[in-house]
């Protein structure tokens, strides 16, 4: 089974602090993925990585950055958190961009207040 | 214009029902269509692909209208479990999946 682990589930932190997310996957998958999903807008693509070291602009990535050291760790960064960056922060994981298995993995989710 | 538009709902049915759901994408160069269900609280998960000839799994039934550019998820017999948010999903030229807001069913015994 793809595992897909997020460093917490819920996180409290004060406007402007400098805020880290973990995900870590298991399936030495390629592709990796980070969104925020909010009541009514869905779930909405922040970065993503196609590969180790590699790093693309979603469609909401301002405010935030990532980091792809190692193929298994995707980590997102609040630079400094506002409250308007409260949300769930969901991470996903899949084998690659091409071939026949699109399928994403998620983790858990790390609901995160910013106060 | 949303890229992936679903009704909200609720959609409110009692257990034995057949409950249809669509959704329509913007995008008409889309290449490839999923469903994924994701249940209060937990993270979604892939409940099928959609194929242009249509597919069955079950008492799922997934379709897809390149035409007028909907899909649609059809659940017969309905259980108490399967009251979930159903995220209509479409992938874009670039490998990135985009969601819909979701279609909330509850089943009441």
């Amino acid at each position: 089974d793809v595992k897909v682990t997020q460093s917490s589930r819920y996180l409290v932190k004060r406007t402007g602090e400098k805020v880290f997310l973990e995900c870590v996957q298991d399936m030495d998958h390629e592709n990796m993925f980070w969104y925020r999903q909010d009541p009514g807008l869905g779930l909405r693509l922040i970065y993503f990585s196609y590969d180790v070291k590699m790093k693309e602009k979603g469609d909401i990535p301002e405010g935030y950055s990532v980091s792809r050291e190692k193929k298994e760790r995707f980590s997102l960064i609040l630079e400094s958190a506002s409250t308007n960056q409260t949300s769930m922060y969901l991470c996903a994981s899949r084998v690659s961009r091409g071939g026949p298995s699109y399928e994403q993995y998620f983790g858990p989710g790390t609901r995160l207040t910013v106060t | 214009r949303k890229e992936v538009e679903q009704d909200p709902g609720p959609f409110n049915v009692p257990e034995g029902a057949t409950v249809a759901f669509n959704c329509t994408y913007s995008n008409s160069a889309s290449q490839s269509f999923f469903w994924y269900r994701q249940d209060c609280r937990k993270e979604p998960k892939l409940l099928m692909s959609v194929y242009s000839s249509g597919n069955e799994d079950g008492r799922f039934t997934a379709q897809l209208n390149r035409a007028s550019q909907y899909i649609s998820l059809l659940i017969r017999d309905s259980k108490l479990s399967d009251s979930a948010t159903y995220l209509c999903v479409v992938m874009d030229s670039s490998y990135k999946l985009i969601f819909g807001s979701g279609t909330r069913l509850l089943v009441r015994p």
